[in-house]
């Protein structure tokens, strides 16, 4: 099956600095991505749709300038978290449906965990 | 509308036993029925999943039933292991590709031996 990276898997970080978080589709182009985040024992909230060659799509509440999403290419999106607070540390996961579209499974990648000291 | 109801929260269950979890869903366009599987510290798995012009598909030891007039669906783990313990999500969106996923609340199964 197809398959999501993300890297780091890990960071700590000090607060008010900024993040990076890379997301990459290995075997497949992905024109749309998704970022999620998920608190502990909790569920996965949809923060943003990454699109290929234009701007993300933010949902309601999630601040625009603090989560940066750029999709440089086919096959990587990134999330930036910037100035980085105690309450943005979480677990940040992304997915990318399959076969650029063509069926309806998304494949996830194994979340980065991201501590804002 | 977009909410996905999850039930129970938790479920411990004897090895060999049948772990069912249960999902209702209020926006009738929904049309694509995936459940997940996530381990602690990764990111969640697709185990199966189905649409509502079926009302029950089964893969393995898994299986989806769908109900599209009560707008629920479940998922059946027969024969349930150990290594099923994990945390389960329903999902729902709609179908066509490129579609965001709006996930349930969770369950977290225990397979006690």
């Amino acid at each position: 099956g197809a398959v999501v990276s993300q890297h780091p898997s890990w960071v700590i970080c000090k607060s008010g600095t900024s993040v990076k978080i890379e997301c990459r589709s290995l075997d497949f182009q992905a024109t749309t991505m998704f970022w999620y985040r998920q608190f502990p024992k909790k569920s996965l909230m949809l923060m943003a749709t990454s699109n290929e060659g234009s701007k993300a799509t933010y949902e309601q509440g999630v601040e625009k300038d603090k989560f940066l999403i750029n999709h440089a290419s086919l096959t990587l999106s990134t999330l930036t978290v910037t100035s980085a607070h105690p309450e943005d540390s979480s677990f940040y996961i992304c997915s990318a449906p399959d076969g650029l579209g063509s069926t309806d499974t998304q494949y996830f990648g194994p979340g980065t965990r991201l501590t804002v000291l | 509308q977009q909410q996905v109801k999850q039930s129970p929260q938790s479920l411990i269950v004897q090895k060999g036993g049948i772990s069912i979890i249960n999902c209702a869903y209020e926006n009738t366009a929904f049309d694509y029925f995936p459940w997940y599987q996530q381990f602690p510290g990764k990111g969640p798995a697709l185990l199966i999943a189905i649409r509502p012009d079926v009302s029950e598909k089964k893969e393995g030891r898994f299986t989806i039933s769908f109900n599209k007039s009560a707008k629920q669906f479940s998922l059946h783990i027969m024969d349930s292991q150990p290594g099923d313990s994990a945390t389960y999500f329903c999902a729902a969106s709609y179908s066509g590709g490129y579609q965001k996923v709006t996930f349930g609340t969770g369950t977290k199964l225990q397979v006690i031996p």
